[in-house]
């Protein structure tokens, strides 16, 4: 079981918005920034939303993040059908065990 | 543009230390941290640890016991063992340089553990 809590599947339709969420707690959200990463089949992942809502260089304003409380959402506008993948979010987490890098458990995105 | 490498056996048997290299090109090892992460089959991702280039480490607590990853600045790579492993360890495992926020990483090594 993940630390980072993402619903298993979302959809839509080409054009359409969608958003998925990442929940997390004061440990981890509550107190550290966000990252996306989008994972497209067979491949490495992709680094896709730094810092809550920043986005590296080559990735399209179609994607947006952000960031409220212990909880965070990806944003994804005008879906286009090579947006269908895996994407995770991920934070540090300051724990008793010490800080530790954890994932959400991932969100399979189709475009119908 | 640093491009990072994984090697080594894609079959360990159980109870045996996996041992993974990651070569990196086009950049120096020095002045980053590098991550070992790993994906097993159909699931998600697992951050297994990190390295700094001076050679401090901080491991997942649920993987710290069987962990180590050590870094040879002089051949520019990198590497991982894990102890004791299972069934449970079989995964697509990737190098990256950086920690959270990662913009390179290795293309993966499946390791399957099977007798």
């Amino acid at each position: 079981q993940s630390v980072l809590t993402q619903p298993p599947s979302a959809s839509g339709t080409p054009g359409q918005r969608v958003t998925i969420s990442c929940s997390g707690s004061s440990s981890n959200i509550g107190s550290n920034t966000v990252n996306w990463y989008q994972q497209l089949p067979g491949t490495a992942p992709k680094l896709l939303i730094y810092s809550n809502n920043q986005r590296p260089s080559g990735v399209p304003d179609r994607f947006s993040g952000s960031k409220s409380g212990t909880s965070a959402s990806l944003a994804i506008s005008g879906l286009q059908s090579e947006d269908e993948a895996d994407y995770y979010c991920a934070a540090w987490d300051d724990s008793l065990n010490g800080r530790c890098w954890v994932f959400g458990g991932g969100t399979k995105l189709t475009v119908l | 543009q640093v491009q990072l490498q994984e090697s080594g056996p894609g079959l360990v048997k159980p109870s045996e230390t996996l041992s993974l290299t990651c070569t990196v090109s086009g950049g120096s090892i020095s002045s980053y941290y590098w991550s070992w992460i790993r994906q097993p089959p159909g699931k998600g991702l697992e951050w297994i640890g990190y390295i700094y280039y001076s050679g401090s480490t901080n491991y997942n607590p649920s993987l710290k016991s069987r962990v180590t990853i050590s870094v040879d600045t002089s051949k520019n790579q990198f590497s991982l063992k894990l102890s004791s492993v299972t069934a449970a360890d079989t995964a697509v495992y990737y190098c990256a340089r950086g920690v959270v926020v990662i913009t390179n990483w290795g293309q993966g090594t499946l390791v399957t553990v099977s007798s």
